[in-house]
């Protein structure tokens, strides 16, 4: 089975920190995406990438960056926390041109 | 871009009732419309899957239809169980591109036994 593996399912950090989150997939999927998820607003894509060293920029880039120095592994970073960035991160997971994407567990992050 | 509308928000039903979810997508290129089930502290899962050059799927108790004219796909589970209760998300993909979806804005199901 594929299995996508979110570093942490609950974080709490202090405004202006510097933030990370990890994603690791096991399955040699080319595709990785993070994505944001609030009550009312569904899951809105913040990054993605096709192949080691490359990103897009997601729907909400604003105030993240991320880092790919191995297929296998994603990574969020939010520069300078804000409060406005507590919510639920998911990563996900895809091979060649979009089929099944699959999905972390989450990480719930809250900014206090 | 493509825009992706799903209703309703929430839906409450009883036991063996049958749930309906709904979602409409402006971008007629788009060809792959994933559905994802999210169960309380999970990440969403692919639960049933329609391409463009079909009009209906069905799996065990769940079913997806596409009108392509319309631009709309609706989601049917019957005999509706509590293990359903979820969030539902749908998508849509768009073509011959980035083929990264885009979601509707879910909707919570929820079935009383």
């Amino acid at each position: 089975d594929v299995k996508v593996t979110q570093s942490s399912r609950y974080l709490v950090k202090r405004t202006g920190e510097k933030v990370f989150l990890e994603c690791v997939q096991d399955m040699d999927h080319e595709n990785m995406f993070w994505y944001r998820q609030d009550p009312g607003l569904g899951l809105r894509l913040i990054y993605f990438s096709y192949d080691v060293k490359m990103k897009e920029k997601g729907d909400i880039p604003e105030g993240y960056s991320v880092s790919r120095e191995k297929k296998e592994r994603f990574s969020l970073i939010l520069e300078s926390a804000s409060t406005n960035q507590t919510s639920m991160y998911l990563c996900a997971s895809s091979f060649g041109q979009f089929l099944e994407a699959f999905f972390g567990q989450g990480t719930r992050l809250t900014v206090v | 871009g493509e825009n992706v509308e799903q209703h309703p928000s929430t839906l409450s039903v009883q036991e063996g009732d049958s749930a309906v979810i709904k979602c409409t997508y402006s971008d007629s290129a788009s060809n792959y419309f994933p559905w994802y089930k999210q169960e309380l502290g999970k990440g969403p899962q692919l639960i049933i899957d329609i391409r463009s050059n079909v009009g209906e799927k069905k799996d065990q108790r769940i079913a997806v239809t596409l009108n392509k004219t319309a631009k709309h796909f609706s989601l049917h589970i019957t005999e509706t169980q509590p293990e359903d209760s979820a969030v539902y998300f749908c998508a849509a993909s768009l073509k011959g591109g980035s083929y990264i979806p885009t979601f509707g804005r879910g909707t919570s199901l929820i079935v009383h036994p």
